[in-house]
C-alpha cells in the first residue's frame, strides 16, 4: 500500500493564482482530511469528508473548496491565492466506523508559498 | 467542542534520560481516543502512542508510555532512554470517535542532546 499520497511537495504561488493540492489514499478509508500547519499553531482543520459526495467545513475553510468523487481522492482547491495561505498542508485519512481507535494516516505534506 | 493544550513550547533532555511531555484536553464526551504524534524534520507525521478512555491502563509502546490522568483530563507522554531520533516536534491530540474531528494541540519542540 502507498498509504497517502500528496502532490506536490511543494509549490510557489503568486497571488491570485488558483491550484489544486491532490490527495489519494488506498487504504480504502472513508474519511479524509485536509489540516494546515503554522508555526506555533498546531495543525488546523480545513475541511473534511466522511465518505464521497460528503464534505463539510473545518476551523479554517476560507479560501478553500474541496470536493470527494470517490473514496480514493480528495482535492483540495485554492481559489485565489493569498499569502496568508503560506503554509504546510497535510492530507489525512481514517477508518470510519464503530469500534475506534480512529488513528488518522498523513501524506508527507505539501509546503506552498504565496507571493 | 474539544481543546487541547499543550503549554510547553519547548524542552531538551540529555541523551539516555528520561523526559515527559505535557498535555490537558478538554472534552464533554465519554468515549474518545487521545493520541501522541512526533514529527520530525522530514514533516512526516507519526503516531507515536494512542490511549483509548475507556482504558484505564495507560498505554506503552516500547520507550514511550502514557499518564493518562482522566479525572484531571491529563495525557503526558513519557519518553525513556532519550535517543537523539527522537529529536522532533511532538502534537497531543483528541478525538471522539467515528466521523469526528481530530483536534491537536500546537506542540512542542524536543531537543535531544548528545
Amino acid at each position: 500500500n502507498a498509504g497517502v499520497t500528496q502532490t506536490p511537495k511543494f509549490q510557489v504561488l503568486k497571488t491570485g493564482q488558483s491550484m489544486t493540492l491532490q490527495c489519494a489514499q488506498d487504504m480504502n478509508h472513508e474519511y479524509m482530511s485536509w489540516y494546515r500547519q503554522d508555526p506555533g499553531m498546531g495543525l488546523r482543520l480545513i475541511h473534511y469528508s466522511v465518505g464521497a459526495g460528503i464534505t463539510d467545513q473545518g476551523e479554517v475553510p476560507n479560501g478553500y473548496n474541496v470536493s470527494r468523487s470517490t473514496t480514493e481522492d480528495f482535492p483540495l482547491r485554492l481559489l485565489s491565492a493569498a499569502p496568508s495561505q503560506t503554509s504546510v498542508y497535510f492530507c489525512a485519512s481514517s477508518y470510519s466506523g464503530t469500534g475506534g481507535p480512529y488513528e488518522q494516516y498523513f501524506g508527507p505534506g505539501t509546503r506552498l508559498t504565496v507571493t | 467542542a474539544q481543546t487541547v493544550t499543550q503549554s510547553q513550547p519547548e524542552m531538551s533532555v540529555q541523551e539516555a534520560e528520561t523526559v515527559t511531555l505535557s498535555c490537558t484536553y478538554d472534552t464533554s464526551e465519554n468515549n474518545y481516543y487521545l493520541f501522541w504524534y512526533k514529527q520530525p524534520p522530514s514533516r512526516q507525521m507519526i503516531l507515536v502512542i494512542r490511549q483509548e478512555a475507556y482504558k484505564q491502563q495507560n498505554a506503552t509502546e516500547n520507550r514511550f508510555s502514557v499518564n493518562f490522568q482522566k479525572a484531571a483530563k491529563s495525557f503526558s507522554l513519557k519518553i525513556s532512554d532519550s535517543q537523539l531520533g527522537d529529536t522532533a516536534m511532538y502534537f497531543c491530540a483528541s478525538h471522539t470517535g467515528a466521523n469526528s474531528k481530530l483536534t491537536f494541540g500546537k506542540g512542542i519542540t524536543l531537543s535531544v542532546r548528545p
